[in-house]
């Protein structure tokens, strides 16, 4: 079965400093990939998916993410963070042909001014 | 005009009660979900409907039973309440499944006390 690692379940940064949130998964032929955000006390939304082409993804509110298949990695990247961007990140993948989401154990991101 | 809504927000009940919980969606999709998000923020999927039709069940107790009245709406019966069903509960929609985005509702937050 599919499974997904986020490897840092906190990460603290300064305000303006840049970002990476990093996300692993199991090996499978092929995935549709996906981050999603979290405010508090609010249901999830998505911010970036990857389903083939460019491995560069650009998303919504400055975040990018780089899918890396022989690493089966899928990072998550900004350049510069803003308060705003507080939240818990889940990394999801989706076995193509399974239509069901694997999330992450997710990673709050808290930005310190 | 929310696209994917909830009720109840908050519901606490005893243990060994009857609940259900809600979802709408008016997105014009085809697929809902019900997830369920622990203490922890950890996210798992506990089922889908395509069009009224059952898709995914993971391994979830039978007092869980969910009802799709129509494509626009997914209730979530749980019968006999135990101290391990508290939770918060996410519906979600989607187009189809697989690569198509989905949408979070708000969440219920479920406390059985």
């Amino acid at each position: 079965a599919q499974s997904v690692t986020q490897l840092d379940s906190q990460v603290p940064v300064f305000e303006e400093a840049p970002v990476e949130l990093r996300c692993n998964y199991s090996s499978s032929v092929s995935v549709y990939l996906f981050w999603y955000v979290q405010y508090p006390n609010q249901g999830l939304q998505l911010l970036l998916k990857y389903l083939s082409g460019s491995t560069l993804v650009k998303g919504i509110n400055g975040f990018e993410a780089e899918f890396n298949k022989s690493q089966t990695s899928f990072h998550l990247r900004k350049p510069s963070v803003h308060i705003s961007d507080t939240a818990e990140y889940f990394c999801a993948v989706d076995d193509r042909g399974a239509q069901k989401l694997v999330f992450g154990q997710g990673t709050r991101l808290t930005i310190n001014p | 005009d929310t696209a994917v809504s909830q009720t109840p927000k908050y519901l606490v009940t005893q243990m060994g009660n009857d609940k259900s919980i809600k979802c709408e969606q008016n997105l014009g999709h085809d697929t809902m979900y019900w997830y369920k998000q622990d203490s922890k923020k950890f996210l798992k999927i506990m089922f889908s409907y395509n069009n009224k039709e059952l898709i995914i069940n993971e391994t979830v107790p039978n007092r869980f039973s969910p009802k799709s009245p129509d494509k626009a709406h997914l209730n979530l019966h749980i019968n006999s309440l135990e101290l391990g069903d508290s939770a918060v509960y996410f519906c979600a929609s989607s187009r189809r499944g697989g690569e198509d985005t989905q949408y979070f509702g708000p969440g219920t937050r479920l406390t059985v006390l």
